[in-house]
């Protein structure tokens, strides 16, 4: 059964960093594009970052784009989310998804998400 | 401002279809087959649609997918309570170089 595990989330204050991880198991990540999708209280979805999964492609949502940071440890099965200079619209919940079989991006698998509360 | 347009909201009574629409633009669903999304409350989203109709294994038939242009569309047939979440559609956008969602659509079971 494939699962995946965020944790790292948490309350942190305007300007500083967090870094989420998100746990595989039941496939590989180095067989995968991975992505990390943000929902803010009350609000829709929003893509936030993709990579693949050797590395070489990263993308990033214009309003994060050199303030965050994907990456993963095949090793480890892990995908990671380094983010910097957070500001109070970053306030969301973070899940990693899979990108699944289809030609396109689609999302076959999700964690259940890690709050990240930026305030002071 | 999301780059895919859907209702706000749509509703029908149980045993009835709805039809939720997602519009788009020749970057993104015009150029790319779209994903439609379910998300209940207080819980992560689960895909219903993948490469505008397919749907994954254990995603009954009362969920349907299409595309036409710049357009897409999930029909629900047989509108069940457990139906009642918000719908997503989304797909790349190749001027943005980033996954687009629409704003999603809340269904309500009359």
């Amino acid at each position: 059964e494939v699962q995946l595990v965020e944790s790292g989330g948490g309350l942190v204050q305007p300007g500083g960093s967090l870094r989420l991880s998100c746990a595989g198991s039941g496939f590989s990540l180095s067989r995968y594009w991975m992505y990390w999708v943000r929902q803010a209280p009350g609000e829709g979805l929003q893509y936030v970052a993709t990579m693949k999964p050797d590395g070489t492609e990263k993308y990033y949502l214009g309003s994060v784009r050199g303030r965050f940071t994907i990456s993963n440890d095949i090793a480890k099965n892990s995908l990671y989310l380094e983010m910097n200079s957070l500001r109070g619209d970053d306030t969301a919940v973070y899940y990693c998804a899979r990108d699944g079989v289809g030609v396109g991006p689609d999302f076959d698998n999700w964690g259940q998400g890690a709050l990240v509360t930026v305030s002071s | 401002q999301s780059v895919l347009t859907q209702p706000p909201s749509v509703s029908a009574a149980p045993g009835q279809k709805v039809t939720i629409s997602c519009s788009g633009s020749s970057s993104n669903i015009g150029d790319n087959c779209v994903s439609w999304y379910q998300q209940l409350p207080g819980t992560a989203p689960r895909l219903l649609i993948y490469d505008c109709y397919k749907r994954p294994s254990g995603i009954p038939d009362r969920f349907s997918g299409s595309k036409s242009d710049t357009s897409a569309t999930l029909d629900i047939s047989g509108l069940q309570t457990g139906d009642e979440a918000d719908y997503y559609c989304g797909t790349w956008d190749n001027v943005l170089s980033a996954y687009a969602f629409g704003a999603g659509t809340k269904v309500t079971v009359l």
